[in-house]
């Protein structure tokens, strides 16, 4: 079974600072592909990068970046400038290919919030 | 707007009850996902449909069901209803088909046993 591990319950930012959320994953697949969705106080369930496991390089997004280490099962999100829309919960998600199901594994999330 | 529509928005019921949650996926997308988020749980897949066939099944209580219908339009149906299950439940569509494709998640129904 896949587990997906934030470590950091709670986290405030000043305004224009940058960020950084950690997420540790465990799994014995070799495909999969990793997530970190937003959720603000609305509620809605938004993607904000993705990366696939086979891809070296980071991904990144305007101000959101990734730092993924495969080897040490490691996938921290970097907000850069932070704006006080950044506030919201954000979720490290994981999904191996299995039979066309791309289902998500979540981790418990990070609270977030920018401070003006 | 994710396109993903979710009715009701809200629903507050009472325990042993019986509810129906609705979910249309976005226009040419094949499967739906059901997913709850609970304060004790957190977020965890339920179940899929792809073109009305059950695809993956996660940690859904046999008192929940889930189908699918020729308008790709799904249910999740909740039965025997007990405090635990008040939860936010997502539903989420994905076009298919085998390769990736970001999922999409509806605005939730926010369910409320009392």
């Amino acid at each position: 079974a896949q587990t997906v591990t934030q470590s950091q319950p709670e986290m405030s930012v000043q305004e224009a600072e940058t960020v950084t959320l950690s997420c540790t994953y465990d799994t014995s697949e070799s495909n999969y592909y990793l997530f970190w969705y937003k959720q603000p106080p609305s509620r809605q369930m938004i993607l904000v990068i993705r990366q696939e496991a086979y891809k070296q390089q980071n991904a990144t997004e305007n101000r959101f970046s990734v730092n993924f280490q495969k080897a040490a099962k490691s996938f921290s999100l970097k907000i850069s400038d932070s704006q006080l829309g950044d506030t919201a919960m954000y979720f490290c998600a994981f999904a191996i290919s299995g039979a066309g199901s791309y289902q998500l594994t979540f981790g418990k999330g990070t609270k977030l919030s920018v401070i003006p | 707007d994710s396109g993903v529509t979710q009715t009701p928005k809200h629903l507050i019921t009472a325990t042993g009850q019986r509810v129906t949650l609705r979910c249309s996926p976005r226009s040419g997308d094949l499967s739906v996902y059901w997913y709850q988020q609970s304060l004790d749980q957190g977020l965890q897949f339920l179940i899929q449909y792809y073109n009305g066939e059950e695809r993956a099944k996660g940690n859904i209580l046999e008192r929940f069901s889930a189908q699918q219908f020729p308008d790709l339009h799904s249910e999740l149906n909740l039965s025997s209803l007990e405090l635990g299950d008040s939860a936010l439940y997502f539903c989420a569509s994905e076009g298919g088909g085998g390769i990736y494709n970001e999922q999409f998640f509806g605005p939730g129904t926010r369910l409320t046993v009392l």
